[in-house]
């Protein structure tokens, strides 16, 4: 069974650099098929896709355009996991983060399991 | 990338059925069949529920169903029940490679 775990600060400084963790269990972070992937949610608010990291050999990125001059995601293969930067936090940053596990193949994409997500708060 | 469009909220009484639809551009939904719904109680991570626009996941029940025309795609439930009280998405991938969601729907099962 898969399972992906957040883990990282729950408080970030305005300005300062939001890193998050998830941790992958039950699957290989460098299994064909899999992309790894960043979403977010403010309280009260719909899901807002980050981006994406697929990695098998070379390495492919895709990120939100609204966010991408901010966000580096990165996978570490000796421990099974991947991460996320976000840099420059303001208070808008403020959210729950969560990781998810996207398989794709041909004509299909299955976008699960998720993580249970990680609040952080973006404030002095 | 804009947000696919969802109606704010819909309703219904237990035993029936509702439709949530999720309308995009040619750039998203009308390019190619990878949408997903998911559903989201309070205080609980999203849920996958249907993928590939009309795919089911193991597990999760038949009275789900997804469709899609053109641009517009559409969850229905069927025999409404009170646990299906919760917040819905959609989600769809772009010309980008990038994923776009729906701004989500508050199902009240009245």
């Amino acid at each position: 069974q898969v399972q992906l775990q957040e883990s990282g600060p729950g408080l970030v400084k305005p300005s300062e650099t939001l890193s998050l963790t998830c941790t992958v269990s039950g699957d290989s972070i460098t299994s064909g098929g899999n992309y790894w992937t960043w979403i977010r949610q403010p309280a009260g608010k719909g899901l807002e896709w980050i981006g994406r990291i697929y990695s098998r050999g070379s390495t492919n990125y895709n990120y939100n355009p609204s966010l991408k001059s901010r966000v580096t995601i990165s996978v570490d293969t000796s421990n099974n996991l991947f991460t996320l930067k976000l840099r420059s936090v303001t208070a808008a940053d403020t959210a729950v983060y969560y990781c998810a596990r996207e398989r794709v193949a041909p004509g299909t994409s299955y976008p699960a399991p998720w993580g249970q997500g990680k609040r952080v708060i973006v404030s002095s | 990338q804009s947000a696919l469009t969802q109606p704010a909220s819909v309703s219904g009484s237990p035993g029936q059925s509702i439709t949530i639809s999720c309308t995009g551009t040619t750039s998203d939904i009308g390019n190619d069949n990878y949408v997903s719904w998911y559903q989201q109680h309070p205080g609980k991570a999203p849920k996958v529920m249907i993928y590939d626009v009309a795919s089911r996941p193991s597990g999760v029940s038949d009275r789900f169903s997804g469709s899609k025309f053109g641009s517009t795609a559409s969850l229905t439930i069927s025999g409404l029940q009170a646990e299906d009280e919760a917040d819905y998405y959609c989600s769809s991938y772009t010309t980008s490679n990038t994923v776009v969601f729906g701004g989500g729907t508050k199902l009240t099962v009245l």
